[in-house]
């Protein structure tokens, strides 16, 4: 099994630009979700999914955009890169959410 | 709110001694609670959890004790060793729903 494997690992945009960060997991979690990591500051949830075709915001949801047509996918939008969305993006899954996540190894985005 | 914070941002252990790291919550309404490690350039890692209706809960070198009267949180290593150094992160939950995590204790090992 791979886990969750995210793509791509490092990305550059320009400001205004879109994008799509990719998540897949191979373990048929049902919990999904997406976390932004910037220094001092922790993860904070951006969306997260309970199951395929359900999604729902987080802590920190604007200028991002999610879908779960399947359960191995949960890809992360941003619609126009902004520099204050420069961060490192973590994917994480979960088969009972009680039981924690298991998480990607990270995409590094830097807006310029 | 919903919010996680830690006491400290830094906590510098001698190798060999126990290592307390602490954790409070705000949401009295969270069900479990998860200790994650985070090393450099990686994903974090689940350590322990403990439910709301626990006090206490043991693991491999690692302690969760839960204070739910002070709405705290502490996670406790044992005979901590120099692969211990990451940041850890406390982070609580509510069934089905989603994970809020805190802002994280970075462990540094002194030899």
């Amino acid at each position: 099994n791979a886990g969750v494997t995210q793509t791509p690992k490092f990305q550059v945009l320009k400001t205004g630009q879109s994008m799509t960060l990719q998540c897949a997991q191979d373990m048929n979690h049902e919990y999904m979700s997406w976390y932004r990591q910037d220094p001092g500051m922790g993860l904070r949830l951006i969306h997260y999914s309970v199951g395929a075709g359900i999604t729902d915001q987080g802590e920190v949801p604007n200028g991002y955009n999610v879908s779960r047509s399947t359960t191995e996918d949960f890809p992360l939008r941003l619609l126009s890169a902004a520099p204050s969305q420069t961060s490192v993006y973590f994917c994480a899954s979960s088969r009972v959410l009680s039981y924690g996540y298991t998480f990607g190894s990270g995409t590094r985005l830097t807006v310029v | 709110g919903e919010s996680v914070g830690l006491h400290l941002p830094t906590l510098s252990v001698q190798e060999g001694d126990n290592s307390i790291i602490n954790c409070a919550y705000s949401n009295s309404a969270s069900d479990y609670f998860i200790w994650y490690k985070q090393e450099s350039g990686k994903g974090p890692q689940f350590i322990i959890d403990i439910r709301s209706n626990m006090d206490k809960r043991q693991g491999q070198r690692v302690t969760v004790l839960l204070n739910k009267t002070v709405k705290h949180l502490s996670l406790q290593i044992a005979a901590t060793q120099p692969g211990d150094s990451a940041v850890y992160f406390c982070a609580e939950g509510i069934l089905d729903d989603k994970i809020i995590f805190g802002k994280g204790t970075r462990l540094h090992i002194l030899p």
